[in-house]
């Protein structure tokens, strides 16, 4: 039982390339988030999913992407990095009767 | 959208010290989520409140749904209880976690 699994751990990115952060769960919960958070500052919604099939925008959306698929995976695609996206995100899982569950985080920087 | 405030925002205290903080929230919820953050990053939740209390060792929970208000409290505190405490609460019909900016807490020895 892994908990919250997310890849890379740490990335730097030039200005407009793109990637996929991956967070995979198996624990069958049917949220997941993914946040970033941005040095001294609290975490901030990105996107959200209910269940596999079903996403919705955050605090934050500009600038990413989502898709939910299956309930164990919710990627999180940048297009055209930008500095504004140098941040550390989590993945992060629940249900309605247990605590929340986070990946280790992503340190990305976009050079 | 719900405002989450947490209180104070920095806190330093000598070891064994009781450690109190406070969060509160704009609009009603269903739960309400306690993490701890260490320096290293990673993010672990300590409690999930729908009301009332809960306790784990030397952490206790507390959570008045009429006042829109939670806290968190440490007992004995110790260098090891250094960290970062997030409260994050979710919405009646959304599942959203909204979370607060955090306390910074420190235990000198």
């Amino acid at each position: 039982n892994a908990g919250v699994t997310q890849t890379p751990k740490f990335r730097i990115l030039k200005i407009g390339q793109s990637m996929t952060l991956q967070c995979a769960q198996d624990m069958n919960h049917n949220y997941m988030y993914w946040y970033r958070q941005d040095p001294g500052m609290g975490l901030k919604l990105i996107y959200y999913s209910v269940g596999a099939g079903i996403t919705d925008k955050g605090e934050v959306p500009n600038g990413y992407n989502v898709s939910r698929s299956t309930t164990e995976d919710f990627p999180l695609r940048l297009e055209l990095a930008a500095p504004s996206q140098t941040s550390v995100y989590f993945c992060a899982t629940a249900t309605d009767n247990t605590e929340a569950f986070f990946g280790q985080g992503t340190r990305l920087t976009v050079v | 959208k719900n405002e989450v405030e947490q209180s104070p925002q920095n806190l330093t205290a000598q070891e064994g010290e009781f450690i109190t903080i406070n969060c509160s929230y704009s609009v009603g919820i269903s739960a309400l989520h306690w993490l701890q953050q260490h320096p290293g990053g990673g993010i672990v939740s300590l409690f999930m409140l729908s009301s009332g209390k809960k306790k784990h060792g030397r952490l206790i929970a507390t959570i008045n749904i009429q006042e829109k208000h939670s806290s968190l409290h440490i007992t004995a505190s110790h260098p090891r209880d250094s960290a970062v405490y997030i409260c994050a609460v979710k919405d009646f019909g959304n599942e959203k976690l909204t979370f607060g900016t955090g306390t910074r807490l420190t235990i000198i020895p």
